[in-house]
């Protein structure tokens, strides 16, 4: 158990709708790192938040948003989904400063029918 | 760009039969080098984080080395249950964390 909780673990849901993803992070870590994997596909980086405030971007569509509460869990948001959303949804966490290592949750499970 | 790249893609050894995986970087600013194990529907599962070149970390038949350029996971007299994908990433200087494609290995009994 990496201490690194999402829910929910499965989510089946129409094209054009609205999902949340929710992760909370190990307790103390800062950071939250959100990744998309596609079926047989590398982790793909969507965004991280550090302690309440956005750090970096990556290849995050426009129709997603995420963000980190006071209490250090954060929330993916997908809308308008299509059926090329269908994927893992991962989040990580890592302690203050990097270089150290960041603990994967068990994923969130997407299909978008 | 910072690149990380890993061979082979996929990988097949009988029970027993040691071997490497290789993970390249282009990177600059390198704060870290990272291994993962990954299993099929399953989050990524920590295994070793390198610093600096020369450094080497071991946990049970698995030993991760680093160089200025690359580093290699050996896998000791494999078993079954090692078989699982083995991701590879880097985090550089206020970035996030770069994976690479990963090596599938599969360990046949």
């Amino acid at each position: 158990d990496s201490g690194v909780t999402q829910t929910p673990k499965h989510l089946i849901t129409a094209t054009g709708q609205r999902v949340t993803l929710r992760c909370s992070p190990r307790s103390g870590d800062l950071s939250v790192y959100w990744y998309q994997q596609s079926l047989d596909q590398g982790l793909q980086f969507l965004i991280q938040y550090y302690n309440g405030e956005e750090r970096a971007k990556g290849n995050i569509l426009e129709r997603f948003s995420a963000q980190q509460f006071p209490d250090l869990h954060s929330e993916l948001n997908l809308s308008s989904l299509e059926l090329g959303d269908s994927a893992l949804y991962f989040c990580a966490s890592q302690r203050v400063g990097e270089g150290t290592e960041a603990f994967f949750g068990q994923g969130t499970r997407l299909t978008v029918v | 760009e910072d690149q990380v790249t890993q061979s082979p893609e996929a990988l097949r050894l009988q029970e027993g039969e040691s071997s490497s995986l290789n993970c390249s970087y282009t990177v600059s600013g390198l704060r870290g080098l990272f291994w993962y194990r990954q299993d099929p529907g399953k989050g990524p599962e920590f295994l070793f984080t390198l610093y600096s070149a020369g450094e080497e970390k071991e946990k049970e038949r698995l030993k991760a080395t680093l160089t200025k350029k690359e580093s290699f996971l050996h896998i000791t007299a494999p078993k079954p249950e090692d078989s699982a994908t083995y991701l590879c990433a880097v985090q550089v200087d206020g970035q996030n964390f770069v994976f690479g494609p990963g090596t599938r290995l599969s360990v046949l009994p």
